[in-house]
């Protein structure tokens, strides 16, 4: 079975600050892996994925995140935040067996101070 | 292209009835998956539809299931409603089973009383 593990619930930052949303997760085999992102009365949306190949990954809007298979982590960081970040994130997994099947963290509400 | 459509966004349903959620996921897209969020509880995965059969299935009771149609349309059905089934309901669509983008909808928010 797989399990993801958000550390932080919620992390306040100023705007344009850096920050890093930590995410561990436990496979016994090889996994996809995910970050969600869920605006206040929205659905969810995927930020970035980690299929396989090049260990860093990137969103189009500055965020990104790097695999990390020794410490079983997927940590997403962001150099400079905006207001328009201010929401709740979720990293997920899933595997190729059951690849619809996602399971995800308990999520990290970012919130942004101006 | 439209998202995936999910209605009502909103219903209230008292203890022991039953209810109906729908998803009309995003044309040419043939598998749906359902998930339940709650702030306890969080994300968690209720069962997928592929090809109307359901293919993947979490760990709810028997209160609650699922079915596809041939237009890739997926309803869920919750029976004998209790207080902690109230909760956020999120559809997601993929192409097929084996395709990793997976787009929500904005959920149908159901309350028990």
């Amino acid at each position: 079975a797989q399990s993801v593990t958000q550390l932080d619930s919620q992390v306040p930052v100023f705007e344009e600050a850096p920050v890093e949303l930590r995410c561990n997760y436990s496979s016994s085999v090889s996994v996809y892996l995910f970050w969600y992102v869920q605006y206040p009365n929205q659905g969810l949306q995927l930020l970035l994925k980690y299929l396989s190949g090049s260990t860093l990954v990137e969103s189009i809007n500055g965020f990104e995140a790097e695999f990390n298979k020794s410490q079983t982590s997927f940590h997403l960081r962001k150099p400079s935040v905006h207001i328009s970040d201010t929401a709740e994130y979720f990293c997920a997994v899933s595997t190729q067996s059951s690849v619809s099947k996602i399971i995800f963290g308990s999520g990290t509400r970012l919130s942004i101070r101006p | 292209k439209a998202g995936v459509t999910q209605t009502p966004r909103y219903l209230i349903k008292t203890r022991g009835q039953q209810v109906t959620l729908s998803c009309s996921p995003i044309s040419g897209h043939r598998s749906v998956s359902w998930y339940q969020q709650t702030p306890g509880q969080g994300l968690q995965f209720l069962f997928e539809y592929f090809s109307e059969t359901q293919r993947n299935k979490g760990n709810f009771p028997g209160r609650f299931s699922g079915r596809q149609f041939s237009n890739s349309r997926s309803e869920m059905n919750v029976s004998t409603l209790e207080l902690g089934d109230s909760a956020l309901y999120l559809c997601a669509s993929s192409l097929g089973r084996y395709n990793t983008e997976a787009f929500f909808g904005q959920g149908t928010r159901l309350t028990v009383v």
